[in-house]
C-alpha cells in the first residue's frame, strides 16, 4: 500500500523568510508526485507536479519541489513568503501501476506572519 | 468560467435526514470524484466516477450513494446521515483519459454537519 506523509501540521513563519514543506511517501512502485494547495473557504489548486524528468520542479507562485528518489521525499520550498501564501498545503500521489486515484497526506497549514 | 459548482456550501441536518450534495462541471471532464476531508486525515476519496453511469467505490463509501446518470453531475447522497459523517465534502473533476497527470479540478466545498 501507498501512503503520503506529512510531518508537520503547522508552519509558522515570518513574512519574507524561506520555508520547506515536508512530504515523504512509500510506494513499492513509482508514483507521480503532486502539491496542493488550499486558500481559506476555497478548493484545492494544482501548485505543481512531478511527472519524470528533472528533479526539481517550478510551480505557481514561486513555489518549487525536489524529488529525492533515494529519500523518496517531495519537499515544497519557496525562498521568500509572502502573507497571502497563507493556506493549507497537500502533497498527493499517484501510483504508475494502477487506476487513476490520488493518496494524499495530512496537509500542512502554512501561517504567515507580519 | 471553467468550474466545478457544489451546493449547498453550508449545511446543518439531523441524524437520519435524507440530503443530497449537488456537484456540476462545465467542462466536459469524463472523471469525477468525491472526497471529504477532516483535520488531521487529509482528504480521503468517497466514490468516483470514470464516466456516465460507470461509478465505483473509493477508500470510504460507506454510508454514501452517488449517481452519473450525466457526464456533467455526479451527487453525493447521503440516505440516513449520522453525526460521524460531519465534515467538509469536496467534488472534484479531471480531464483523464488514461494520463495520470491529469490534474483534479476542485469545488469550493460543502460543510455538512450532522447533529
Amino acid at each position: 500500500a501507498q501512503s503520503v506523509t506529512q510531518l508537520d501540521s503547522q508552519v509558522p513563519v515570518f513574512e519574507e523568510a524561506p520555508v520547506e514543506l515536508r512530504c515523504n511517501y512509500s510506494s513499492s512502485v513509482s508514483v507521480y508526485l503532486f502539491w496542493y494547495v488550499q486558500y481559506p473557504n476555497q478548493g484545492l489548486q494544482l501548485l505543481l507536479k512531478y511527472l519524470s524528468g528533472s528533479t526539481l520542479v517550478k510551480g505557481i507562485n514561486g513555489f518549487e519541489a525536489e524529488f529525492n528518489k533515494s529519500q523518496t521525499s517531495f519537499h515544497l520550498r519557496k525562498p521568500s513568503v509572502h502573507i497571502s501564501d497563507t493556506a493549507e498545503y497537500f502533497c498527493a500521489v499517484i501510483r504508475m501501476d494502477s487506476s487513476y486515484k490520488l493518496i494524499f497526506g495530512s496537509g500542512t497549514r502554512l501561517l504567515v506572519r507580519p | 468560467e471553467a468550474q466545478v459548482t457544489q451546493n449547498p456550501r453550508y449545511l446543518i441536518t439531523v441524524t437520519g435526514k435524507k440530503l443530497t450534495v449537488t456537484c456540476s462541471q462545465n467542462m466536459n471532464h469524463e472523471y469525477m470524484s468525491w472526497y471529504r476531508q477532516d483535520p488531521g486525515l487529509g482528504l480521503r476519496q468517497i466514490y468516483y466516477s470514470m464516466n456516465v453511469e460507470v461509478t465505483d467505490k473509493g477508500d470510504v463509501p460507506e454510508g454514501y450513494k452517488v449517481s452519473r446518470k450525466e457526464k456533467r453531475n455526479f451527487p453525493l447522497i447521503l440516505e440516513s446521515p449520522s453525526p460521524n459523517q460531519t465534515s467538509l465534502y469536496f467534488c472534484a473533476s479531471s480531464p483523464y483519459t488514461g494520463e495520470y497527470n491529469s490534474p483534479l479540478h476542485f469545488g469550493n466545498g460543502t460543510r455538512l454537519t450532522v447533529t
